[in-house]
């Protein structure tokens, strides 16, 4: 069955970079994209990046330049890398198949940023 | 960016009732491919988001009928039609055709 996980640091210093991984299983990284979502603890939702099925790649804007999404298809692991952590940076971060339409999230993975 | 207004921020209802969550997005959510990407969520308390609806009205695999979905361009509607106990959480509408894709802010229901 779909499945994918998510697993990084809970707690990373202000101004350090941020390595999370998404290790999915029950489907291929080549057919389906993988998107990241965060939510602020008591907060909505927010997308953050996309890596499709061909390999190209989407961001958002407003993170844009502090982020970078890669995928490893040997091991069905997509990687996210967030730099100059802030505290506004604290949340729950979700990877989901974005290739089907986000019908599969993982359980997600609290991240802390603090000192 | 689209902006996604979801109303109302809470809702209270009694099991057995019926329920509608609105979302009306800044600007068209057809794409060029014809194909209007609206996807509704559930997020249970404490756990990660579960998606019931698609391409604006198309139900998920072992999501109840009693979910709905309708709507068109930048108006969208989820109606339950009679609320059980499980329908507890927040609910999040979802656009997918334009970049970057925005959610809305959600609509917490409880049960009263």
């Amino acid at each position: 069955q779909v499945q994918l996980k998510e697993s990084g640091p809970g707690l990373v210093q202000p101004s350090r970079t941020l390595s999370l991984t998404c290790t999915v299983s029950g489907f291929s990284l080549t057919s389906y994209g993988v998107s990241w979502v965060r939510q602020p603890p008591g907060k909505g939702l927010e997308w953050i990046a996309a890596i499709w099925s061909g390999g190209s790649t989407d961001y958002n804007s407003a993170l844009k330049s502090r982020l970078s999404i890669s995928r490893d298809t040997s091991k069905s692991q997509v990687l996210l890398k967030m730099n100059s952590l802030q505290t506004e940076d604290t949340a729950m971060y979700f990877c989901a198949r974005s290739g089907g339409g986000y019908d599969y999230w993982g359980q997600g993975v609290m991240v802390t940023v603090s000192s | 960016d689209v902006v996604m207004t979801q109303t109302p921020v809470s809702l209270s209802v009694a099991i057995g009732q019926p329920a509608s969550i609105s979302c009306k997005s800044s600007q068209s959510l057809v794409g060029t491919s014809g194909k209007t990407y609206l996807n509704w969520l559930l997020q249970r308390p404490g756990q990660s988001p579960k998606r019931l609806i698609y391409l604006v009205s198309k139900l998920d695999s072992g999501i109840p009928d009693r979910f709905s979905g309708s709507g068109s361009e930048t108006d969208f509607t989820l109606k339950i039609s009679r609320v059980e106990a499980d329908d507890l959480g927040v609910y999040y509408c979802l656009q997918g055709t334009h970049f970057p894709l925005t959610f809305g802010s959600g609509t917490k229901l409880e049960i009263k």
